[in-house]
Formats: structure tokens, sequence, C-alpha cells
């Protein structure tokens, strides 16, 4: 079974810091990982996907990277802002799972940047 | 609208009552998803949806029923709440890489 963890479990920064986010998993026969945000009482917003053969993808002052090899994925978030105060899920489906390809969650880092 | 539905929103609910969650999604995804919320464990798969008529159990199915008899709509029944079913539940559909998420449904279970 796909384990997926996520540290810290909680961060605080202030306003301007640069920042990265952890994600480890136990299979690496992964189809994608995928970072979701989460507000407060809010759905999933998915923020951006790798797939298997990709290194890296960005959007915007966010970066994501995968080594596939060491079960490992990480999101780095450039200058912060009071803005990006949010959980962050990073998410993993996996080659050998036996539920349709579902998603497996870490539980989440819980951000806050202070202005 | 495109996307997908959930609803309610917010439901509070009597032990012992059925209840059911509502899904839609609007393209035609072959693949559905009931995930539940909770604080400590993170989204846990309840049940999944290849395609309509065809569902399988996740990791937390008991207590749950679904059906799929069309393919936009994935309802989950709690056939006889309990408290321990007071949680967030999110909808998800993909077709492809990319899995997209309901607003979730918040079940207080009293």
């Amino acid at each position: 079974k796909q384990e997926v963890t996520q540290i810290p479990a909680a961060l605080s920064v202030p306003e301007g810091e640069n920042l990265v986010l952890n994600c480890s998993f136990t299979d690496s026969a992964i189809y994608n990982l995928q970072w979701f945000r989460q507000d407060p009482g809010k759905g999933l917003t998915s923020l951006l996907l790798i797939q298997s053969s990709q290194r890296e993808q960005t959007s915007g002052r966010l970066n994501a990277s995968l080594d596939k090899s060491s079960g490992r994925s990480t999101l780095y978030i450039a200058a912060s802002q009071p803005g990006d105060s949010a959980t962050y899920l990073c998410a993993v489906r996996s080659l050998n799972s036996n539920s349709g390809y579902a998603l497996n969650f870490g539980k989440g880092t819980s951000l806050l940047v202070t202005p | 609208d495109a996307g997908i539905t959930q609803s309610p929103r917010y439901k509070i609910t009597e032990t012992g009552r059925q209840v059911t969650l509502m899904c839609h999604q609007t393209w035609s995804h072959s693949y559905m998803f009931w995930y539940r919320q909770d604080l400590g464990h993170g989204l846990r798969l309840i049940y999944y949806s290849a395609a309509a008529d065809i569902t399988d159990k996740g990791e937390v199915p008991d207590g749950y029923v679904v059906s799929r008899s069309k393919t936009e709509n994935f309802p989950l029944t709690l056939e006889s709440a309990t408290r321990s079913q007071t949680s967030v539940y999110f909808c998800a559909s993909s077709e492809g890489p990319t899995a997209f998420f309901g607003q979730g449904t918040r079940l207080t279970v009293v």
C-alpha cells in the first residue's frame, strides 16, 4: 500500500521568505504526483501535476520537483505572501493501485505566512 | 456550469438515519471517487467507480453504499449514520492524469 508522508506538518514563516515543503512516498512505481492547495473550509485546488517521466513543473512562484527513484517530491514557494497561507497536500497516483488509480494523499503541511 | 458539484454543502443528521450525498460531474469522466477528510487522517478513499455500473471499495468502505447508474452521477449513501461518520466528504473525477475535486460536503452526525 502506498504511504505518503509530508514534512513538516505545520510551518510559519515571515512574508518574503522562500520555503520548501516535502513529500515522500513508499512505492516508486507511480503514474504521477499532484500538489494541491486547500483553504480552510474549502475544496482542493490543483497546483501542479508532475508525470512520472518528468523531473519538475513550474507555475509562477511555485516549483515542484520529483525524484521518483528516492520517492520524494518538493514544493518550492518563492517570495512567500500572506495569501499563500493554506494547507498544501501532496497526492500520488500509483501504478500498482488496486483502487482505480485513486490518489493517495499525505496529511498535508499547514502553512502560515505572516506579514 | 462545467465542473463537479456536490450537494448538500452542509448536512446535520441524527444517528441511525439514512443520508445521501450527491456528486455530479459535467465532463463525462470515466472515474469517480469518494473521499473523507478527517483531522489526523488526511483524505481516505471510501469508494470509487471506473464507469457506469462499475464500483468498488476503497480504504474505508464500511457503513457506506454507492451506485452509479449514470456516468455523471455518483451518490454516496450512509445507510445508518454514526457519529464516527462525521467528516468532510469530497467527490472527485478523472479521465487521464488530473483529478478534479468538488467543494466538499460537511456532514455532522448528532
